[in-house]
């Protein structure tokens, strides 16, 4: 079955250390986004990718690091700069033609907590 | 910079009544505009979107949407809700030539009562 998935579904970390959220995605997608959601604020965008090897900061990126070396995957970095990380993430794919938008896909999310 | 607004933090109502969810927009061209929605604990699932053409813009599960531009709203409709539909609600605008990254609005939970 084509998608995304996201692992873990839950993760707990310790203060002060640094956690990697996985995302892969099968749907031949070119552009990817990591997304955090908090209650009552929606989502806000972390960091998106277009291509291979190239990504651009979001709205929130302080704190967070990604990586894009294959099309199909999209990891992110919590780091311990991250003030506040606990939170709901989300991971999104597209097709990215050419400049238009088209829709996005999500994935079952990752609940992080800090302990 | 695009922005999106849905007034209506938490809305009730029967199963078998109609719904109406609120959504305003701020951008300054033609805008791509979606509806998502969000069970607890789970991802996104497109309801519908908006990209050009006829303003009223059918769905999934029986949503519909309609793109008012002098009201820059996209209010999203379902003439009979069914228990099933209760969840979270969240409006999206996508701008061109920015990597269709979205700007969300912060979403409205619905809850059905039998």
């Amino acid at each position: 079955d084509g998608g995304i998935t996201q692992s873990p579904k839950y993760l707990f970390r310790k203060e002060g250390q640094n956690v990697t959220l996985s995302c892969e995605q099968n749907l031949n997608h070119d552009a990817m986004y990591w997304y955090r959601q908090d209650p009552g604020q929606g989502l806000r965008l972390i960091y998106y990718s277009q291509i291979v090897n190239d990504f651009q900061k979001g709205d929130i990126a302080e704190g967070y690091s990604v990586s894009r070396e294959k099309k199909e995957s999209f990891p992110l970095t919590v780091t311990s700069a991250q003030k506040n990380p606990t939170a709901f993430y989300l991971c999104a794919s597209s097709i990215w033609a050419g400049g238009a938008n088209t829709e996005a896909f999500f994935g079952q999310g990752t609940r992080l907590t800090v302990v | 910079a695009q922005s999106v607004t849905q007034p209506d933090i938490h809305i009730t109502v029967s199963e078998g009544a109609s719904l109406e969810l609120r959504c305003n927009y701020s951008y300054g061209a033609t805008p791509y505009l979606f509806w998502y929605v969000q069970s607890p604990g789970q991802g996104l699932q497109l309801l519908l979107k908006y990209f050009s053409g006829d303003t009223l813009v059918q769905g999934i599960k029986g949503f519909e949407a309609e793109f008012k531009r002098s009201q820059s709203s996209f209010n999203l409709r379902k003439p009979s809700v069914h228990w099933s539909d209760a969840a979270e609600y969240f409006c999206a605008v996508g701008a061109t030539g920015t990597a269709s990254k979205l700007t969300f609005g912060t979403g409205t939970r619905l809850q059905v009562t039998l």
